[in-house]
C-alpha cells in the first residue's frame, strides 16, 4: 500500500498563475481532507470531500480556491490567480468510512509563489 | 468552536529523560484524538489514536492518555532519544465526524 500520494512535492508558480495539487488517497479510503500549513503556523483545515461530493468546505477561502474528488482519479485542489500569500505547504489526508479510524497524511506539496 | 492548545510550545531535554507533552481542548464532545509527529519539511506521521471511550493508548516508548471530561490529553515519551526530535501535534475530531482540529504543536529537541 503506497499510502497517501501527493504530487508534485514542490511547485513554483508566478503571481497570477494557476496551481493544481493532486492527492491520491490510500487504497480503501473514501474520505479526503485538505489542510494548509503557513510558515510558522499550525495546520488549518480547508475542505473535506468524499467521491463526487464536498462535505465540508468551511475552511476554504471564498475566492480562487476550489477542490474536487471525482469518481475516477485523484482529488484536486485548485488555486487560481495565485498570490504570494498562498505560499504554504498543502497537505492531503485520507481516512476510511468510519470516523473511528484515524487520518493518514501525505507528504505534502510545497507551493512557492514568486 | 473547538480550540486545541498545546503546552509547551518548545521543549529541550537531554537524552534519556522521560517527558510529557500536554494538549487541551475546549469542547469535550469529541469522537477521538490523534497524536502526530512532524519532522522539518516533512508530512505528518500518526503516532497514537485514542477513541473517546478509551483512557490511554501505548506504542513502544509512547503513551497517550485522554481525560475527555476535563478536555486534556498527554503524550508521555519514555527514555527520550535524539531521533525523537520533531514537532508533536495533537488533533481532535468532533462528534459530527469529519475534520480534525489541530493544536499549534510542541517542538521537541532531544540533545545527545
Amino acid at each position: 500500500n503506497a499510502g497517501v500520494m501527493q504530487n508534485p512535492r514542490h511547485l513554483v508558480r508566478r503571481r497570477g498563475q494557476e496551481a493544481r495539487l493532486r492527492c491520491s488517497p490510500m487504497k480503501g479510503h473514501s474520505h479526503v481532507y485538505w489542510y494548509r500549513q503557513l510558515p510558522e503556523e499550525g495546520l488549518k483545515f480547508m475542505v473535506y470531500l468524499q467521491k463526487e461530493n464536498i462535505i465540508d468546505e468551511s475552511g476554504m477561502p471564498k475566492e480562487r480556491f476550489s477542490a474536487e474528488f471525482p469518481k475516477e482519479g485523484p482529488s484536486i485542489l485548485r488555486i487560481q490567480q495565485v498570490v504570494r500569500g498562498d505560499s504554504a505547504a498543502y497537505f492531503c489526508a485520507s481516512s476510511r468510512d468510519s470516523f473511528a479510524y484515524g487520518y493518514t497524511f501525505g507528504s505534502g506539496t510545497r507551493l512557492t509563489v514568486v | 468552536k473547538q480550540e486545541v492548545t498545546q503546552i509547551p510550545a518548545a521543549l529541550s531535554v537531554p537524552e534519556g529523560e522521560n517527558l510529557v507533552l500536554n494538549c487541551s481542548f475546549t469542547d469535550s464532545a469529541i469522537y477521538n484524538l490523534q497524536w502526530f509527529r512532524q519532522d522539518p519539511g516533512k508530512g505528518l506521521t500518526s503516532l497514537l489514536l485514542i477513541q473517546s471511550s478509551q483512557r490511554e493508548q501505548t506504542s513502544g516508548r509512547l503513551n497517550a492518555s485522554l481525560d475527555k471530561s476535563s478536555g486534556r490529553s498527554t503524550l508521555y515519551i519514555a527514555a527520550s532519544q535524539p531521533g525523537d526530535s520533531a514537532t508533536y501535534l495533537c488533533a481532535v475530531r468532533g462528534n459530527q465526524g469529519g475534520k480534525l482540529i489541530f493544536g499549534q504543536g510542541t517542538e521537541l529537541s532531544v540533545k545527545p
